[in-house]
Formats: structure tokens, sequence, C-alpha cells
């Protein structure tokens, strides 16, 4: 079945606990991304890659890495979490990475708490 | 610069009503692609339509339908006879062409009331 994986679904840490988030696709996309969900806010992209070894940072970038070492997997990385980064995440991927052709395939989101 | 607007953050209707969800985007391309997506209470988020900016046909698929207008910049969706499990967040989407990101807008959340 083709789909975008990520793991863990939910997370409570404590601030200042390194912590990444998986993200998986089996479809061979070439374009991956990560959203962050907010109240109010909808979602806001926070870094994409447009294939291997190829990333740049989304619309909220700060306090997060990434990393495309393979095709199907794009982690998320929060090097020091923080309160401000409790949020619902999203991993997507589309085929190519002008995504206007190709659907954007969602995981089944993330949900983290940072107290 | 690239904006989606989706005005009504919460709208309520009773089973079997029509509905119409509104979305105005804006951007300067003139080569774009307009989405809209689902999230029902379980949180994810369900592909629903993909509108290239070449194609001003409206579209139905059951009991959804959409409207485009490039001249209002506008995309609303419309739920014929809604039911209740068309209860859920809506999201509009914009994506221009090349290496941008797809921009949502706020969300309008949809209670059905049976």
């Amino acid at each position: 079945e083709a789909q975008v994986t990520q793991n863990p679904r939910y997370l409570i840490t404590v601030t200042g606990k390194k912590l990444t988030v998986t993200c998986s696709q089996n479809m061979n996309h070439e374009y991956m991304s990560w959203y962050r969900q907010d109240p109010g806010l909808g979602l806001r992209q926070i870094y994409y890659s447009m294939n291997v070894e190829v990333t740049d940072k989304g619309d909220v970038p700060e306090g997060y890495k990434v990393s495309r070492k393979e095709k199907r997997n794009f982690p998320l990385i929060l090097e020091s979490p923080s309160p401000n980064q409790t949020s619902l995440y999203f991993c997507a991927s589309s085929l190519y990475a002008s995504g206007g052709y190709n659907e954007q395939f969602f995981g089944p989101g993330t949900r983290l708490t940072v107290l | 610069a690239q904006k989606v607007t989706q005005a009504q953050t919460e709208i309520s209707v009773v089973e079997k009503e029509d509905v119409t969800l509104d979305c105005v985007y804006e951007t300067r391309d003139t080569t774009y692609y307009l989405f809209w997506y689902k999230q029902p209470p379980s949180g994810e988020l369900v592909f629903l339509i993909r509108r290239n900016s070449f194609d001003e046909q409206n579209e139905i698929s059951g009991r959804y339908s959409w409207n485009f207008q490039k001249s209002t910049s506008s995309f609303n969706f419309t739920i014929t006879a809604s039911q209740v499990v068309d209860s859920a967040v809506y999201f509009c989407a914009l994506l221009n062409s090349g290496n941008t990101p797809l921009v949502f807008g706020k969300g309008t959340r949809l209670s059905v009331i049976a």
C-alpha cells in the first residue's frame, strides 16, 4: 500500500531533550516536506527536500533540522525542543519537486507536546 | 507573495443543507495550482481536488463541486445535501510553479448537525 508513515504518532517530551520524528514513504517520491499545524494558523511548511541530499527552508524553519540521505526517509530533528514547538506535525511527499502536477500525500501526523 | 484566505473560520449547518466554503487566493504567477484538503476529526489530511490555473472548468464529484473563478481569484467548494460525515476542517491551498512551498489557508471548520 502506497503510504507515508510517521513515528511516533504521539510524543510528550521536556524542554531541551533532543528528539527525531521519522518520516518514510514507499512511493519513490522525489519531493518530501514537513509542515506544522497550529490552531488558527493552518499548516505552515518547515523544510522541504527536492531529492536526496537537497534540502531547503520553508516558512518556519527555526529550531528544526532535517536530512535526506535516502530517497524514502526524511527525518525531522529538534535539537533542543521548546514549548513553542508543541504542535501537530505532518510529513508529505509527492512524485516530483514541481508539485503542481502531483498530489501531495500526507502522513498521519505526529502530535508533539514539549513541557 | 502568495496567500490563501479562508474567511469562514467555522460554519455550522443542519444535515441535508447545502454549504459553500470560500477560498480566495493571491499570487503573481500565471501558472499555479489550487487544492482542497479535508481533515476529519481523526486528524489525517485527505486530498480532495487539484486544479491548475489554466483550467477554469468547474468540477463535480458526487455531492462535492468546485467553482474556480480567476476573475475573482476564488476557488470555492460546495457540498450539496451535507451529511454528518462531512464534518471536518477543510483547507484550501495554493502552489505556484517552480520551487515554492504549498501555502495553506487557515481552514474552515464545518459542523454538520443531524
